[in-house]
Parts: C-alpha cells; structure tokens; sequence
C-alpha cells in the first residue's frame, strides 16, 4: 500500500523555466491538497481539491495552477518558475470528511536559480 | 489566515511536561495536529472537533475551547521521541475541506 505518492522528490529549476508536480494516492480519497513548506513560515495552503473535477485556492495560490486529473491523480504546475517558490511541496489526501486526517507524501524539494 | 502557535520553540529535559497552543482569529469547527521529524512528512497525532469528540492514537492528549478558538497539545512525561515540530490545522465546518496550518512549535527534547 503506497499511500501517497509525489514525484519528483528532488528538482531545479532556472527562474522561467516550468514544471509540473505529480501526486496520486491508492486510499481512495476524494479530498487532496498542495501545501508548501518554507522554514519559519510552517504548511502553507497552495490549492486544494474537495472532490474530482472541483479545485479552490489556498492561502499562496499565485504563481501556480493545478489539475485534478482524476480521484487518484492531483498536479501542480509552475509556468514560469521565480526564486520565491524555493521550497519543499507537500501533497495530502483525505476522505471527504471534516474529521478525518491528512495523509501526506514524501514531499518534493525544489531549488530555484 | 493561519493559526497562531506558541511557543515558537521549547527545549524539555526527558521527563518533563510541554504544552503548545494554537489560537484561530476564525470561529473553530476542527482542529488537527501533526509531528514532523526533520526530513520527513507530517505524520497524524489527533483531531478535535467541536462538541468534543477526539480522535487519535498516541500518548497525548489535547483540549479544544470553543469560545476561545484554542486548542492545546499537551506532551506529557516527554520521551526523546517527541522531538520535532508540532502544527496544529484548523477547519471549517462539515462540507469544508479545507484545511490550514500554522507556523509549528519546535520541540526538542533533550536527554
């Protein structure tokens, strides 16, 4: 059972340069989300997605977009990539329920030069 | 808007109590915590919601004031284990998935 898993988990960019950050989990959750993680600044709230074909902004949405591609499957991309978003993703999956817990991945650590 | 987390920061000797507070300038419906461990993901310590119901499954126990939009994490007897940084999550009422963090209490724990 892989529970949640992102790729890649390690990645540089040059400022301008775009890439898309894959998330799929196997717990047959409908709820996942795009947290970043800076030092001091702790889980900020990217996107996130309540169910399939449905996605609302978080806290720091600017700069990035996702895709809900299916239940399983929840992108983020970065059309042009800024020093700013230097930083460790986090992607989380739930079941649509306010009083259930967020399962996390790996994370993915990505430099911008 | 994140919630507020206090202390920053905690240095305990083994043995020792700890308690972190989260505080939501937003009316409460849930709150979850998390421990992560340098390197690693958050891993799921316990929810409250409102009304009292918990859920989790370690050695801690938490409080939720609703009136105050607080909860508090209480370690107690701290194990070097507990090390790592603690975030408290809030979220909205039932049919809202959305769920924010603060900026985590560092706890380090010392022999």
């Amino acid at each position: 059972n892989a529970g949640v898993t992102q790729t890649p988990k390690f990645q540089v960019l040059k400022t301008g340069q775009s890439m898309t950050l894959q998330c799929a989990q196997d717990m047959n959750h409908n709820s996942m989300y795009w947290y970043r993680q800076d030092p001091g600044m702790g889980l900020r709230l990217i996107y996130y997605s309540a169910s399939e074909g449905t996605t609302d902004k978080g806290e720091v949405p600017n700069g990035y977009n996702v895709s809900r591609l299916n239940k399983r499957e929840f992108s983020l991309r970065l059309e042009s990539a800024a020093p700013s978003q230097t930083s460790v993703y986090f992607c989380a999956s739930r079941t649509s329920s306010y009083n259930s817990p967020l399962h996390f991945g790996n994370g993915t650590r990505l430099t911008v030069t | 808007q994140q919630p507020v987390q206090s202390p920053q920061a905690v240095i305990l000797r083994e043995g020792e109590d700890a308690v972190i507070n989260c505080s939501s300038s937003k009316a409460l419906y849930s709150v979850h915590w998390y421990r992560q461990k340098h390197g690693e993901a958050p891993v799921f310590l316990m929810i409250l919601l409102k009304g009292g119901e918990q859920k989790g499954h370690e050695k801690i126990s938490a409080s939720f004031n609703e009136k105050k939009q607080q909860s508090s994490l209480y370690l107690t007897a701290s194990q070097l284990s507990y090390s790592g940084t603690y975030f408290c999550g809030t979220g909205g009422q039932r049919g809202n998935e959305k769920l924010t963090f603060g900026t985590g209490t560092r706890l380090t724990i010392i022999p």
